[in-house]
């Protein structure tokens, strides 16, 4: 089955305490990214990467990291974590040369709170 | 830059009627795709329908219909025969599709309210 894995889907953890949300997906996809979404401002892309070892920001990237070393995995990084980052995050992938559109994949979230 | 607009944060309707869910775009690229998801109180993204900007004909899937007006820019997403689990928030979204990079870029969302 098609699908974007994230984990961990749940988390609540302190300022500064350094942490990682895992993505990964199964369907050889090229282009994957990560979104983040807050209320009454939609989904916001934070880090994109169209291969592996080519990352680049989206609109929102202070405060986070990502690594993509390999095709399938494409990490998020929060070093520092503060309150403001408590959101809830998206990763999502799809070919890179997707003409037609319609298949992005979505992960089911991870809501991620910090105190 | 893309850009989607929701203008309608919130909406009620009766179970079993229809409604309309706006949602206009701007982008200065002739090539591009719409998309619908559904995103229920659990969080995930549920894609519902897209439409693709040189598609003559609206998209439908099921119960969900478009209504895209590419001279006005807009891709309404219209529901019918509302049901209870309808309920949740709906975001239009786009992407040009001139390149491989390009982001999809959100609207800020419409909350659904189904009512018995």
């Amino acid at each position: 089955e098609a699908q974007v894995t994230q984990n961990p889907r749940y988390l609540i953890t302190v300022t500064g305490k350094k942490l990682t949300v895992t993505c990964s997906q199964n369907m050889n996809h090229e282009y994957m990214s990560w979104y983040r979404q807050d209320p009454g401002l939609g989904l916001r892309q934070i880090y994109y990467s169209m291969n592996v070892e080519v990352t680049d920001k989206g609109d929102v990237p202070e405060g986070y990291k990502v690594s993509r070393k390999e095709k399938r995995n494409f990490p998020l990084i929060l070093e520092s974590p503060s309150p403001n980052q408590t959101s809830l995050y998206f990763c999502a992938s799809r070919k890179l040369n997707d003409i037609s559109g319609n298949t992005i994949y979505f992960g089911e979230g991870s809501w991620l709170t910090v105190v | 830059a893309q850009k989607i607009t929701q203008t309608q944060p919130g909406m009620f309707v009766q179970e079993k009627e229809a409604v309309t869910l706006d949602c206009t775009y701007d982008t200065s690229d002739q090539s591009y795709g719409l998309f619908w998801y559904k995103q229920p109180s659990s969080g995930e993204m549920i894609f519902l329908i897209y439409q693709g900007s040189y598609d003559e004909q609206n998209a439908t899937e099921g119960r969900y219909s478009l209504n895209f007006q590419k001279a006005r820019k807009s891709t309404n997403l219209v529901i019918s025969a509302s049901q209870l689990g309808d309920s949740a928030m709906y975001f239009c979204a786009m992407r040009d599709q001139n390149s491989g990079n390009t982001p999809l870029v959100f609207g800020k969302g419409t909350r659904l309210s189904v009512i018995a």
